[in-house]
C-alpha cells in the first residue's frame, strides 16, 4: 500500500517553463520534506514543513517554491526550471515532534529533465 | 553546526565478506539516526533506525549499526555480503528542534564482487 505518492514519477519540461510536482501521503503525518537529489549526489533537503510551519533551506534558490494546503499534500513549483533543476525529486514525511517517531518515509520520486 | 558526514564514497567487498560503512555526525542535542539503502531509479529505503535505548540497532536485510555517542558515529556493518547488497547508502540525521529536519550524509555506494 503506497503511503507517499509522487506525482508523475516523469517529468519532462521546457527550459523556464513553470512546473509543478505533487505528493501526497494517507499516513497524517505533521512534516513533509522535499529534497532534490542529483545523480550519484545525496538528496539535498530544498524545504520541509512542520505543521503549518514553511521552513526554507538557506541555500534553496528562489526559483524553487511549494504549498501545502492541507495535511495530506505538499506541491513544489519550479518557477523557471533551467537545465541545472534537472534531477529526482524525493518527497518524504515523517511524524515531528518532541516524542515523535521521525522515521522518515519516502515515495518513489518524480524525476525531472528539462530540455 | 549540524552535518552528517560519511567516510568513503565507495566501498568494493567481495561476496562473504564483511561490510563497513561509515557515518559520523555532528550535533548539539542527542539526535536521531538512520541509514537508508536506495537502489537505481527508487526511493529511499529504510534499514534501521537509533532513536533511544539500546545502541546496538538490527535492521532488514541483516545490517545492524552502533550508535556511539563518545565517537558520534553510526556505522553500518554486515556480516556476510550479499550481491544484492549493491546499492548507495545514505546515513541520515534528525535534528530534532522546533523546526525538527532530516539531513543525509553525502552516500556511498557498495560494490559487491562476485
Amino acid at each position: 500500500d503506497a503511503m507517499v505518492i509522487q506525482n508523475p514519477r516523469y517529468q519532462v519540461t521546457q527550459f523556464g517553463k513553470p512546473v509543478t510536482l505533487s505528493c501526497s501521503q494517507t499516513l497524517n503525518h505533521n512534516v513533509m520534506y522535499w529534497y532534490q537529489q542529483k545523480s550519484s549526489q545525496a538528496p539535498k533537503l530544498l524545504f520541509h514543513y512542520y505543521d503549518k510551519d514553511f521552513n526554507n533551506e538557506a541555500d534553496t534558490p528562489d526559483n524553487f517554491q511549494s504549498r501545502r494546503p492541507n495535511t495530506s499534500f505538499c506541491f513544489l513549483d519550479i518557477r523557471s526550471p533551467g537545465l541545472g533543476d534537472a534531477a529526482m525529486y524525493l518527497c518524504a514525511t515523517s511524524r515531528g515532534g518532541r516524542v515523535g517517531n521521525t522515521e522518515a518515509f519516502f515515495g518513489q520520486g518524480t524525476r525531472l529533465t528539462v530540455v | 553546526a549540524q552535518s552528517v558526514t560519511q567516510l568513503g564514497s565507495h566501498v568494493s567487498v567481495s561476496e562473504g565478506a564483511l561490510v563497513l560503512l561509515r557515518c559520523n555526525y555532528s550535533s548539539s542535542v542527542p539526535p536521531y539516526l538512520f541509514w537508508y539503502v536506495q537502489y537505481p531509479n527508487q526511493g529511499l529505503q529504510l534499514l534501521l533506525k537509533y532513536t533511544t535505548g539500546a545502541t546496538l540497532v538490527k535492521g532488514i536485510n541483516g545490517f545492524e549499526a552502533e550508535f556511539k555517542k563518545s565517537e558520534t558515529s553510526f556505522h553500518l556493518t554486515k556480516p556476510s555480503a550479499h550481491m544484492s547488497d549493491a546499492a548507495e547508502y545514505f546515513c541520515a540525521v534528525y535534528f530534532s528542534g522546533n523546526t525538527g529536519k532530516l539531513i543525509f550524509g553525502q552516500g556511498t555506494t557498495l560494490q559487491v564482487k562476485p
